[in-house]
């Protein structure tokens, strides 16, 4: 299957402080990518589409100020979260697709201070 | 968008069980996938069916597109089961998958 990673797996920041997250798709392109959150015990909840050379497009409720994507080329999407608070701390979930089937990354554990 | 709906929520089965985990969709899906969320949380893909019958060793899929629902089979399960069972559905290839609540599965020695 398609391998997508994900970099840091672990942060902690200040409050204030951004912090930028990247997801690579790494045997395959992708066009498009997508970036979820996962709050502890719950489900995953779709943030954004982030689509290659052009913007993402971000799901109602979601501060695409705050939660800055960048998908600069087929292999590498980042997401930025700027001015982090505690509230923002959560596990963030990269995805690609190989076609129709979506993989994922490993997550990034984010704790804001 | 579409609503998924799993159940159960929770699942504890002993050892060596057999168990049977579901998915409903709200609206048709044309794609469909199972997950184990192991306890680092990474998601490991299972299967991707959006339609028929798959088997991949203990464990097996069957989705029934007309009526909307997946379910996912568990046999002779082992401790390594344990985890949290996701399906995802889109209505199309490129689409954002949407997440059920998923079912937590425990499974004692």
């Amino acid at each position: 299957g398609a391998v997508v990673s994900q970099h840091p797996s672990r942060v902690i920041c200040k409050s204030g402080t951004s912090v930028k997250i990247e997801c690579r798709s790494l045997d395959f392109q992708a066009t498009t990518m997508f970036w979820y959150r996962q709050f502890p015990k719950q489900s995953l909840m779709l943030m954004a589409t982030s689509n290659e050379g052009s913007k993402a497009t971000y799901e109602q409720g979601v501060e695409k100020d705050k939660f800055l994507i960048n998908h600069a080329s087929l292999t590498l999407s980042t997401l930025t979260v700027t001015s982090a608070h505690p509230e923002d701390s959560s596990f963030y979930i990269c995805s690609a697709g190989m076609g129709a089937e979506k993989y994922f990354g490993p997550g990034t554990r984010l704790t804001v201070t | 968008g579409i609503q998924v709906e799993q159940s159960p929520p929770d699942l504890i089965l002993q050892e060596g069980a057999n168990s049977t985990l579901r998915c409903n969709f709200s609206d048709s899906v044309n794609n469909l996938q199972w997950f184990h969320q192991n306890p680092w949380g990474q998601l490991i893909n299972l299967f991707y069916i959006p339609s028929g019958t798959k088997q991949n060793g203990r464990l097996s899929a069957t989705t029934v597109a007309t009526e909307r629902y997946s379910l996912l089979y568990i046999s002779s399960s082992q401790t390594t089961d344990s985890g949290v069972y996701f399906c995802a559905g889109s209505q199309a290839a490129g689409n954002k998958l949407t997440f059920g609540g998923g079912t937590r599965v425990l499974v004692k020695p």
